[in-house]
């Protein structure tokens, strides 16, 4: 069965820390994504990757970094983390062939103090 | 840019009714896929729709692939109260070469026991 696997399901860090969110995947998919998720704004793309070591920018990259070092992971950093990036980040991964379903873990709930 | 608008942003029925939701965008699409979120949770794959005209179900939902391939329609029939939640249409497309995903604002589906 297809499984998406996020670190955390929630985490509370300070204003200024470094953070990282981590995603894992087993079905050996080409393509990873990092969403944020907020009440009213939808799902919007931070950063993808359609193969290890490349990335792309999505809609909302400022502030994010990615590291897709081997295939089936693939993080997401916030640099120093700000009060605004408190929210609800999902995974989500398919496979490289087009027109196919994303599959998403059960997200993390992000508060930052 | 592209977007896909969805109806009806909310809606209260009673447990046992009918419900159906629909999805349009201004482009066209090649395959239309339906989520459910939980609060909480991550998306789960529903339905995924691959051919214009297309109708598929999943247990008690069906979703159909519209004709003009613009739209796409989600039926549950005889609703429970753990239909509750949000329903997402989402559709990929390739902007730059690589496929990116973009989600309606969803259905919030509420069910009076």
């Amino acid at each position: 069965d297809v499984k998406v696997t996020q670190s955390s399901r929630y985490l509370v860090k300070r204003t200024g820390e470094k953070v990282f969110l981590e995603c894992v995947q087993d079905m050996d998919h080409e393509n990873m994504f990092w969403y944020r998720q907020d009440p009213g704004l939808g799902l919007r793309l931070i950063y993808f990757s359609y193969d290890v070591k490349m990335k792309e920018k999505g809609d909302i990259p400022e502030g994010y970094s990615v590291s897709r070092e081997k295939k089936e992971r693939f993080s997401l950093i916030l640099e120093s983390a700000s009060t605004n990036q408190t929210s609800m980040y999902l995974c989500a991964s398919s496979p490289y062939r087009g027109n196919q379903p994303q599959h998403f873990g059960d997200g993390t709930r992000l508060s930052i103090l | 840019g592209q977007q896909l608008n969805q109806s009806p942003q909310s809606m209260f029925i009673q447990e046992g009714e009918d419900v159906s939701m629909n999805c349009t965008s201004s482009s066209i699409f090649n395959t239309w896929l339906w989520y459910k979120q939980d609060p909480g949770e991550g998306p789960v794959l529903l339905i995924a729709l691959y051919k214009a005209g297309e109708l598929t179900s999943n247990g008690r939902l069906t979703a159909q692939f519209g004709i003009t391939r613009k739209d796409s329609f989600l039926n549950i029939s005889a609703s429970i109260p753990s239909d509750v939640g949000i329903y997402f249409c989402a559709g990929p497309f390739m902007p730059s070469g690589t496929y990116k995903y973009i989600f309606g604002t969803g259905t919030r589906l509420k069910v009076l026991a």
